[in-house]
């Protein structure tokens, strides 16, 4: 069984300020892992994903993400927030073996104040 | 441009008229999947598509069907809806179907809001 846990609904930040939207996951193997941003009316767009190695993870419009196996964590981090980063934030996991089908997380939706 | 086309993007229909939601890729993509969003659930997966012919049922089947005769289509079909299934719904597609080709990355459509009175 695999499992997503976002554990913040909302998560506010003031520009400029770094940010962080948290998740935690549970699988039976080894994962993949994939963060995905869904602004208003749209769908979802990729952000990053973990596969092996580093754990830290460069993806789109500056965001990263840190690889945490002991603590089973994905957290989503960026240094310096924009006004346009305020979206609706999910985290996904597949495990390696399986097929495509990500399990989504509830979603964490971020706020950037100006 | 590469892309996933759904189709309605709303409806507002009622209970039990059945209705079709198409979904289109054109990026020759092996895998399709179908997701519906509801408030404080996240994305929940209804049916998967490995290839041609090839469906299976995701966390949430029930009171949904799908086909997958072309590459590139991947209808949700609701043969009697109710209004349970007023949700978002999301159609994605990946290059390949997962296992043994490494971590694909899915593309969404824009989604289809539907509505069951």
């Amino acid at each position: 069984a695999q499992s997503v846990a976002q554990p913040e609904d909302q998560v506010n930040v003031a520009e400029g300020n770094p940010l962080t939207v948290k998740c935690t996951y549970s699988v039976s193997g080894n994962p993949y892992l994939f963060w995905y941003v869904q602004y208003p009316n749209r769908g979802l767009q990729f952000l990053l994903k973990y596969i092996t190695g580093d754990n830290l993870v460069k993806g789109s419009y500056g965001f990263e993400a840190e690889f945490n196996k002991s603590q089973t964590s994905f957290h989503l981090k960026k240094p310096s927030a924009l006004v346009s980063d305020s979206a609706l934030y999910f985290c996904a996991v597949r495990v390696q073996t399986g097929a495509n089908n990500l399990f989504f997380g509830t979603g964490t939706r971020l706020t950037v104040i100006p | 441009e590469a892309q996933v086309t759904q189709n309605p993007r709303y409806l507002i229909t009622v209970t039990g008229k059945k209705l079709t939601v198409t979904c289109s890729q054109n990026m020759n993509h092996e895998y399709m999947s179908w997701y519906r969003q509801d408030p404080g659930l996240g994305l929940r997966q209804i049916y998967y598509s490995m290839n041609v012919e090839v469906t299976d049922k995701g966390d949430v089947p029930e009171g949904y069907k799908v086909s997958r005769k072309e590459k590139r289509n991947f209808p949700l079909i609701l043969e009697s809806p109710s209004p349970n299934q007023t949700s978002l719904y999301f159609c994605a597609s990946s290059l390949h179907s997962g296992r043994g080709s490494g971590a694909n990355v899915l593309t969404f459509g824009a989604g289809s809001r539907l509505t069951v009175l």
